[in-house]
């Protein structure tokens, strides 16, 4: 079973706004709303940053920001800092044989 | 503070079997449900196997069913994975990771080990 999709890269300035996709089907991101977003930095474990479609953790800055349309899983990150440079990971809930499933990976830039 | 340490990663030869260990700190260990979560080298992240908090429910991702077996001792706080029939592209980081405590479904992770690295030679 293929994971979600996203795009491989996106890119942005210091103080720009960016946004992430997560586009799934109505067996996961279109119906459930048990998405998650994780944050991993170059030989780090990941973080959690968002759950359930849009909740974030406490620490989290509210910088981070989640939403859904459809089938489609959004994170957006305002004010964007050097240090949100990450790969940025959705992940949902799958009614499937696999329940878990993640999608393939932002590399985000900050230029 | 929550501490969770893996253990038992290493070289593992093709169609043999490595355990994993997942020693849990900080935390009511019984209270929520554990996952395994993988990263093959360059990689995405790929969901592996969870077990609910008693231990009696578990779940599996296609790639590893009838071959893995994830498991928990809530006495002395660790998870394990047992790992069977090994392949080469079962080569990666492996992660065991914390349920949430206030979300929906057992796919948030709050909390991450450092990851153990299993090496699968052929």
């Amino acid at each position: 079973q293929s994971a979600l999709t996203q795009p491989a890269s996106v890119s942005g300035s210091p103080g720009q706004s960016i946004t992430i996709s997560c586009t799934g089907t109505s067996s996961d991101v279109g119906t459930y709303d048990y998405v998650s977003w994780y944050q991993q930095h170059p030989g780090k474990g990941p973080k959690l940053m968002i759950y359930d479609v849009s909740n974030r953790p406490s620490g989290v800055s509210n910088r981070f920001s989640g939403s859904k349309s459809g089938n489609t899983a959004s994170l957006t990150i305002s004010g964007l800092q050097a240090e949100d440079e990450a790969d940025y990971y959705c992940c949902s809930y799958r009614k499937s044989s696999t329940p878990v499933v993640f999608g393939g990976g932002t590399k985000l830039t900050v230029l | 503070e929550v501490q969770l340490l893996e253990s038992g990663g290493g070289l593992g030869q093709s169609g043999g079997s490595l355990r994993l260990s997942c020693a849990a700190s900080g935390f009511t260990f019984t209270s929520f449900a554990m996952s395994w979560v993988r990263q093959a080298p360059g990689r995405g992240l790929e969901w592996v196997s969870a077990i609910s908090g008693s231990g009696n429910t578990t779940y599996y991702a296609d790639s590893v069913k009838g071959r893995f077996t994830i498991s928990r001792d809530n006495s002395k706080n660790t998870l394990y994975l047992q790992m069977n029939t090994l392949r080469a592209e079962d080569t990666a980081i492996y992660y065991c990771a914390k349920r949430d405590s206030t979300s929906g479904y057992l796919n948030s992770f709050d909390y991450w080990g450092q990851g153990t690295l299993v090496t699968v030679s052929s």
